[in-house]
């Protein structure tokens, strides 16, 4: 196992587009979190998913974003109708249940530009 | 609701000195605090974690830090630092049931030759 893989690395959009990442856990993760890093900043929590249910969504998740993760493995996030505001690091993490769960492991992220 | 304040934006340190970070956290509880480290283009590594018992953590790569309930700080220090430690660290709380991390803003270190 690799590690949580993201893609893809690099994003650039334009204002309006609609566009879709993916996170692919570490296989025997049943835990997978998503969050968002702007620059200067630390991590925001957006959503977590155990197994396939969703969990726990942040106020920081607008209508505008839908998070899914079919079957309890990869997770997509959605962003539609794009915004300039939107443009920052997403990063997906994953993670065992207990308090294992609390030593994440990040994938390298998808970092997004919205134009 | 848990916050964390990381008080220095940068630091830097030269070579094979010491170094601390400092973190103060907010919660009303024993919290779960936790050191992560990026590197430029880089996700996060988790360098160390703190549940509960010994206050003093090891972590990976020669850090420690130092959980004091008295002052709300959970500071991270390595005697000798590398070159290669140049990154932004940032400290984190979990509390309570929830496993939605609270990550402060970053220290970002600088290492001179």
């Amino acid at each position: 196992d690799t590690g949580v893989s993201q893609n893809p690395r690099h994003k650039i959009t334009k204002r309006g587009q609609n566009v879709t990442f993916r996170c692919d856990p570490i296989s025997e993760h049943n835990r997978l979190y998503w969050y968002r890093q702007t620059l200067g900043q630390g991590p925001e929590f957006l959503t977590y998913f155990q197994n396939e249910a969703q969990l726990e969504k942040s106020r920081l998740l607008s209508d505008r974003f839908s998070a899914e993760r079919p079957k309890g493995s990869f997770s997509t996030l959605e962003i539609q109708r794009t915004e300039q505001g939107d443009s920052a690091m997403y990063l997906c993490a994953s993670s065992l249940d207990g308090e294992g769960s609390y030593g994440y492991t990040f994938g390298s992220g998808t970092r997004l530009t919205v134009v | 609701a848990q916050s964390v304040t990381q008080p220095d934006i940068h630091i830097t340190v030269s070579e094979g000195a010491s170094l601390e970070l400092r973190c103060n956290y907010s919660y009303g509880a024993t919290p779960y605090l936790f050191w992560y480290v990026q590197s430029p283009g880089q996700g996060l590594q988790l360098l160390l974690k703190y549940f509960s018992g010994d206050t003093l953590v090891q972590g990976i790569k020669g850090f420690e830090a130092e959980f004091k309930r008295s002052q709300s700080s959970f500071n991270l220090r390595k005697p000798s630092v590398h070159w290669s430690d140049a990154a932004e660290y940032f400290c984190a709380v979990g509390a309570g049931g929830r496993r939605a991390l609270t990550f402060g803003s970053g220290t970002r270190l600088q290492v001179q030759p």
